[in-house]
C-alpha cells in the first residue's frame, strides 16, 4: 500500500514570496492533515479536512495560509507572503477514521530566507 | 499545563538495555493514545498504538496505559542504536468541532550507546 507523497521535499524561498506544498493521501483515507512542525517542537496542526470540507483550522495564520481539498483527495497547502517564522517542516498525514492512526508523509522543509 | 508532557531528555541508555519513555496527558476522558518515532530529518512513523488500561506488547516495544494516573508510556527492551530517535506521544482532543485532533507531546530523545 503506497504511503502518504508530498511534495517538494524541500523549497527555499525569501520573505515575502508564496509558496505551495502538495499532498496525496493514502487511498481511502478520508481524513487529510497539515502540521507544521519547527525543529524541537511536536508537530503543530494548522488545518484536518473529513473528505473535502474543513474540520479544523483553528491553528492556520489565515492571513498569509490557505489550504484546499477540492475533491476529496489531494490537498494543497499555501503561504502568502512567507515569513521567516515559517521556516518548518511541513507535514501532511491522514487517517481511515476520524481520530485514529494517523500516517505521516516524508514532509517538506521549508526555508525562508 | 501542557495538555501533553513529555521529558525532552536526551535519554541514554547503553545497548541492550530496557528504555523507557514517559507521557503524561491532562484530559481525563483521553481513550485513545499513540507512540511516534521520528528520526533526524524523518517524518513521525506510527508504532504504537493503545486505547484500554494495562500493558500492550509489539516485538520489543510495550506501551503501557494507566489511565487513573494519566500516564503513558513506552518501554523498548534490548535497545539497539538504531532505536536512537526522538518518541513523540501524541493524544486526541475529544469534545465536539474538535475532530479528533492530535495533541502531540515535545517528544523525547533517545540516544543507545553501542
Amino acid at each position: 500500500e503506497a504511503g502518504v507523497a508530498q511534495s517538494p521535499r524541500y523549497k527555499i524561498i525569501e520573505k515575502r514570496q508564496s509558496v505551495a506544498f502538495w499532498c496525496n493521501p493514502i487511498s481511502g483515507h478520508a481524513t487529510l492533515y497539515w502540521y507544521q512542525q519547527i525543529l524541537g517542537q511536536g508537530p503543530k496542526l494548522l488545518i484536518q479536512f473529513q473528505n473535502n470540507g474543513v474540520v479544523d483550522d483553528s491553528q492556520l495564520p489565515k492571513d498569509r495560509f490557505s489550504a484546499e481539498r477540492l475533491k476529496g483527495v489531494d490537498s494543497t497547502l499555501k503561504i502568502q507572503p512567507a515569513k521567516l517564522e515559517d521556516s518548518a517542516v511541513y507535514l501532511c498525514a491522514s487517517s481511515l477514521v476520524l481520530g485514529y492512526e494517523q500516517y505521516f508523509g516524508p514532509g517538506t522543509r521549508l526555508t525562508v530566507t | 499545563q501542557k495538555e501533553v508532557e513529555q521529558n525532552s531528555g536526551p535519554l541514554s541508555v547503553p545497548e541492550g538495555a530496557i528504555a523507557s519513555l514517559n507521557c503524561t496527558y491532562s484530559d481525563r476522558g483521553s481513550q485513545s493514545f499513540f507512540w511516534y518515532r521520528q528520526y533526524s530529518g524523518k517524518s513521525p512513523e506510527l508504532i504504537m498504538s493503545i486505547y484500554s488500561n494495562g500493558d500492550k506488547e509489539d516485538g520489543r516495544f510495550t506501551a503501557q496505559l494507566n489511565k487513573a494516573s494519566q500516564y503513558v508510556s513506552l518501554l523498548i527492551r534490548d535497545s539497539q542504536p538504531s532505536d536512537s530517535a526522538t518518541y513523540l506521544c501524541a493524544v486526541p482532543l475529544r469534545g465536539p468541532n474538535q475532530g479528533g485532533k492530535l495533541i502531540f507531546g515535545q517528544g523525547t530523545e533517545l540516544s543507545v550507546k553501542p
